[in-house]
């Protein structure tokens, strides 16, 4: 057990549906961090969230878009999904907002066909 | 926002020589650096970080050192094992983590039997 949970672990889905990824912090980590990692692609940066608030945005599509609620759990959404959405997505958690001792989650490895 | 370039892309070493692998960032306020470790279909795990105020950190075969000056850093694995093959990630935090945790493109090392 990481500490960090991910569901669902694996996801198949159709060109244009939309999906909703889920990540729940380690215990006592205020920050959640949501990475794309596609084939021999290193980790792209989508977004922060500090604490219930965006705190840092990277490269995340329009089409994408998150969330972290009360309890502190985040969630990611993708929409309008295409063939080249097809990654793994990793959840970090940290228990500040400068990513000391971040944790990774397992991913959820996503297939759009 | 911060860019962190991560060299080589993939290094072969034989066992129980010494493996080597350079970053550079270019934010002259990132204060906080970690180093990932990924096996294939694995999730990244951190295996050691330094601060700004710091400039060198071992941990038994590993070690960072910090040039805040030229604002690269370095991850240096001395008598390399098999199980120290492995993709691995250098990571950069601005000051406030304004700008996310920013990876490298990430370093395939292979040891050599």
């Amino acid at each position: 057990d990481s500490g960090v949970t991910q569901t669902p672990k694996h996801l198949i889905t159709a060109t244009g549906q939309r999906v909703t990824l889920r990540c729940s912090p380690r215990s006592g980590d205020l920050s959640v961090y949501w990475y794309q990692q596609s084939l021999d692609q290193g980790l792209q940066f989508l977004i922060q969230y500090y604490n219930g608030e965006e705190r840092a945005k990277g490269n995340i599509l329009e089409r994408f878009s998150a969330q972290q609620f009360p309890d502190l759990h985040s969630e990611l959404n993708l929409s309008s999904l295409e063939l080249g959405d097809s990654a793994l997505y990793f959840c970090a958690s940290s228990v500040d907002s400068q990513g000391t001792e971040a944790f990774f989650g397992q991913g959820t490895r996503l297939t759009v066909v | 926002g911060e860019n962190v370039e991560q060299h080589p892309s993939t290094l072969s070493v034989q066992e129980g020589d010494s493996a080597v692998i350079k970053c550079t960032y270019s934010d002259s306020a990132s204060n906080y650096f970690p180093w990932y470790k990924q096996e294939l279909g694995k999730r990244p795990q951190l295996i050691i970080d330094i601060r700004s105020n710091v400039g060198e950190k071992k941990d038994q075969r590993i070690a960072v050192t910090l040039n805040k000056t030229a604002k690269h850093f370095s991850l240096h694995i001395t008598e390399t094992q098999p199980e120290d093959s492995a993709v691995y990630f250098c990571a950069a935090v601005t000051g406030g983590g304004a700008d996310g945790l920013t990876f490298g493109k990430g370093t395939h090392l292979i040891i050599q039997p």
